[in-house]
């Protein structure tokens, strides 16, 4: 993998579901892996930065999980709820400063 | 804390013309700021690194005498979109690394969407 790819695109849940998207980054030369939420007309609000292969991190009802070996990190919400509606990205740098982003998902909680 | 301005919102301009956008960093100083572009249903992408007093750096593809960025304070960075075509038609953001903080944290802007007619 050259480049950092998530998925899905988007997708809609109903309150209270759990769900969870994945993010893929090279896995060669890795830094760091960041989770950001971000939601329409605000900036990206950091969630997670993880380092270390096998890293857990959680905050809320909001979780993830990092592989550096195998290049992937999954971010699991727990009962989601409206306000958990937003677009997450996820973005690994590549030396000290150049972050490369994915596409991100687009998370629509159904009330 | 860590918040970051960007001037306008949006803004449209007529092909030909200049326009700048401003990144703000409230209340901390910021050595380090960076300008990214995300065109519709694609990623962020780095556009440039601005140091404080110093010239930018810019990523390879992107044109530094169309791009001007000025970094003249610890806390204000402008990009400056010189002689702006459709094809800019962009959605440009920043963010600001505090000064002596580590080497992952940074605070985002909210973006400036940019249309030229």
């Amino acid at each position: 993998i050259l480049n950092v790819e998530q998925s899905p695109q988007s997708l809609h849940v109903q309150e209270g579901d759990s769900t969870n998207f994945t993010c893929s980054f090279p896995s060669s030369n890795f830094y760091a892996l960041h989770w950001y939420r971000w939601e329409t007309a605000k900036s990206p609000e950091a969630l997670f930065v993880m380092t270390l292969n096998g890293d857990e991190k959680k905050k809320g009802r909001i979780s993830a999980t990092l592989n550096t070996k195998e290049g992937y990190s999954y971010l699991y919400i727990k009962g989601s709820q409206p306000e958990d509606s937003a677009t997450y990205l996820c973005a690994s740098p590549r030396g000290a400063y150049k972050y490369i982003f994915g596409t991100g998902t687009r998370l629509k909680v159904l009330a | 804390g860590a918040v970051v301005s960007q001037h306008p919102s949006w803004v449209i301009c007529k092909s030909g013309t200049s326009v700048k956008i401003e990144c703000r960093s409230l209340d901390f100083q910021a050595t380090t700021m960076f300008w990214y572009r995300q065109f519709p249903k694609q990623s962020l992408m780095l556009m440039a690194t601005s140091n404080e007093g110093s010239k930018a750096t810019y990523e390879q593809g992107v044109e530094k005498d169309k791009f001007l960025i000025n970094h003249a304070s610890l806390t204000l960075s402008t990009l400056t979109v010189t002689s702006a075509h459709p094809e800019d038609s962009s959605f440009y953001i920043c963010s600001a690394r505090p000064s002596g903080s580590g080497p992952y944290e940074q605070y985002f802007g909210p973006g400036t969407r940019l249309t030229v007619t």
